[in-house]
This record gives structure tokens, sequence and C-alpha cells, in this order.
């Protein structure tokens, strides 16, 4: 069975940072590429970055490039993000997506 | 606004056929697979579509096509457990200097 677990998500002031992790497992992780979307409240799904199998290309949305990185650790089959200088309007649900597979999500609230 | 344009809302009868369209442009849908996902009650998403494969375990009813720069998922012998939002999503290779993956704004698809 498929399991994405996401985790790290939390309270954070605006500026701030967070590093959420995604824990893989069910499916061959070391060759699918990884991503994480986040959703706004009541709003649709937004595409934040990816990362290639090797973990050496990662691509970005225009508004997070030079705050967020993506990276990947293949032994042990988990995904990164660690995002800096959090916005107010960044607040999400942080969700992981690898071989058409999703997890639950992590919030992240940006709030004073 | 987003790359891809799906309608709002659908709506049909159990057992009816209905489809969603996703329409897009040749930097995006013209040249790239679309995958269609699945989302109940702001619940993790699903993929219940790429292009025109079936993921295992997604019911046969669900059809997917592209063709130009339009694609459609279609659901033959709607059911009850249907009623959700679908997100079509792809990769634009024209939005951003390195490319991005775009998301559909989202179909609710109301079962009567």
């Amino acid at each position: 069975e498929v399991h994405l677990v996401e985790s790290g998500g939390g309270l954070v002031q605006p500026g701030g940072s967070l590093r959420l992790s995604c824990a893989a497992s069910g499916f061959t992780f070391a060759t699918s590429w990884m991503h994480w979307v986040r959703q706004r409240p009541g709003q649709g799904l937004e595409w934040v970055a990816r990362i290639s199998d090797d973990g050496v290309s990662t691509f970005y949305v225009d508004s997070v490039r030079g705050r967020f990185t993506i990276s990947r650790d293949n032994a042990n089959k988990i995904v990164y993000l660690h995002m800096i200088t959090l916005r107010a309007a960044e607040s999400a649900v942080s969700l992981c997506v690898g071989g058409g597979f999703w997890g639950q999500g992590a919030l992240v609230t940006v709030s004073s | 606004q987003s790359a891809l344009t799906q309608e709002a809302s659908v709506s049909g009868t159990v057992g009816q056929k209905v489809t969603l369209s996703c329409s897009g442009n040749n930097n995006n849908i013209g040249t790239y697979t679309v995958a269609w996902y699945q989302q109940v009650s702001h619940g993790a998403p699903k993929t219940v579509m790429f292009g025109n494969s079936l993921p295992s375990g997604i019911p046969d009813r669900f059809s997917g096509s592209q063709s130009g720069t339009t694609a459609s998922l279609t659901i033959s012998g709607l059911q009850p457990e249907d009623e959700a939002h679908y997100y079509c999503s792809t990769w634009d290779y024209s939005l951003s200097e390195h490319g991005m993956t775009v998301f559909g704004g989202g179909t609710k698809l109301t079962v009567l």
C-alpha cells in the first residue's frame, strides 16, 4: 500500500521559515519525480516545486524561486521542502505528490 | 487566472454520462499529457486519469482523451461517490523560464 506522509507544518510568523518532510513508502520512490503542491483555504491546487528522481534537477513556480528549496533523500525515501521568508498569503495545505500518489497534506499557517 | 480552463460546475444524475473539459494551448496540452485529479470534500486529491490511462483501483467508468489543445474526462454511469472537485494538470514550457506544472481552476461535479 502506498503512503505519503507529510510532517513539519505549523504556525510561523511572516518572514519565518519551515521545513516540510514527506516520507514515502509502497512505490518506487527512487525512480519517481516528486512534487510539492499547495492549496490555500477554499482555493484550487497550485504547483510549487518538483525534483528529479536523482535529485539533480529542480523546478519552482516563480513566486517561490529563491525562497523555497526542494530536496530528497532516496536512501530513506524522504522529500523535503525548505521554505524561508514566508508570507501571510502562503498559508495553505502543502501536499506531497509522487508516482501518481498524493499525501494528506501538512497545514502551514503564516500569521503574526 | 489559471493556465488551463475548466468548467466551474457540472451536474448529472446517477447513471448519466458526463464529460469534463480542460482547455489550454500548444505550450501545454498541445504538447504534454494531461492528468486528472479527484478531490472529495477537500480531502487528499487522487489521480483518476493520466492521458487515457486508468490508474490501478480507479473504476473503468472513468475515461480520458486529449485532442489538440483540449483534454476531456468522461464518467460513464455516474455514481454518488463521484461527486467531487476535478482538476486537470500538465506541464507548460512557456509560462516560466524553466517550465512549470499548471492546474486548471477545477470543476465541481454534483451528482443530483
